[in-house]
């Protein structure tokens, strides 16, 4: 089966570091991605791993371990902007056309 | 230079109407996926389509939901009989090829409500 598991909700202040981990269970693997979703919003692209390791972008890094099936989305010197929906998401090899199979989602609360 | 353009951005209908979904991909962009999400869920894939192709249409309902991307035109999601269970956000995401994307852009979704 496909499942995709991360935290419902989220808090920290700003400056913090904060790090969103996803899990999942896929029957192949093509890809992880980070989503950011703020309210009534698109989602927006983040990150892709499609290697072990981790890849840096500015304040967003995002960690993948294949073996393990687990992935986090760490966020550094945290802002009040960065209050949004992150989603987790898999393309499996096994999807005709690599459509994406997302988690529910995680809600990131930052206060100041 | 537009991204995905989706209209409308919200969507009233009572149920027994038709809903039209209406999604432009980004320039260049030959592959079009519509995802439904829920309240409090992710977002679910529904199908994927190429230029007058449906590719895979294993997350889409048997009944009363169809998709077409035709050679000219956005892609059209279409809802028959519409039910209260039907209202949702409709997302609409587009790459430029299928195999070896690295990343989707989505549109700012239609909101369809049923009442």
């Amino acid at each position: 089966g496909q499942n995709i598991d991360q935290p419902t909700e989220m808090t920290a202040t700003e400056g913090a570091i904060v790090q969103i981990n996803c899990t999942y269970q896929t029957s192949g693997f093509n890809g992880l991605f980070w989503y950011q979703q703020h309210a009534g919003e698109a989602p927006t692209f983040l990150s892709y791993n499609v290697l072990d390791g981790l890849e840096e972008k500015g304040r967003f890094s995002s960690f993948l371990s294949r073996s393990k099936g687990y992935s986090y989305l760490l966020l550094k010197e945290l802002q009040m902007k960065d209050s949004a929906s992150y989603l987790c998401a898999v393309r499996d090899i096994g999807q005709a056309g690599t459509a994406l199979i997302f988690g529910k989602g995680t809600t990131l609360s930052v206060s100041s | 230079n537009a991204g995905v353009m989706q209209n409308p951005r919200h969507l009233v209908r009572r149920r027994g109407q038709e809903a039209r979904l209406r999604c432009s991909p980004m320039k260049g962009h030959s592959h079009v996926y519509w995802y439904r999400q829920l309240p409090e869920e992710g977002l679910k894939f529904m199908v994927y389509l190429q230029k007058e192709n449906i590719i895979d249409e294993s997350g889409m309902p048997k009944e009363r939901f169809s998709a077409e991307f035709p050679k000219e035109g956005p892609s059209i999601l279409r809802i028959q009989q519409v039910v209260r269970g039907d209202s949702a956000a409709y997302f609409c995401a587009s790459s430029p090829s299928g195999q070896g994307l690295t990343e989707a852009f989505f549109g700012q979704g239609t909101r369809l409500t049923v009442v």
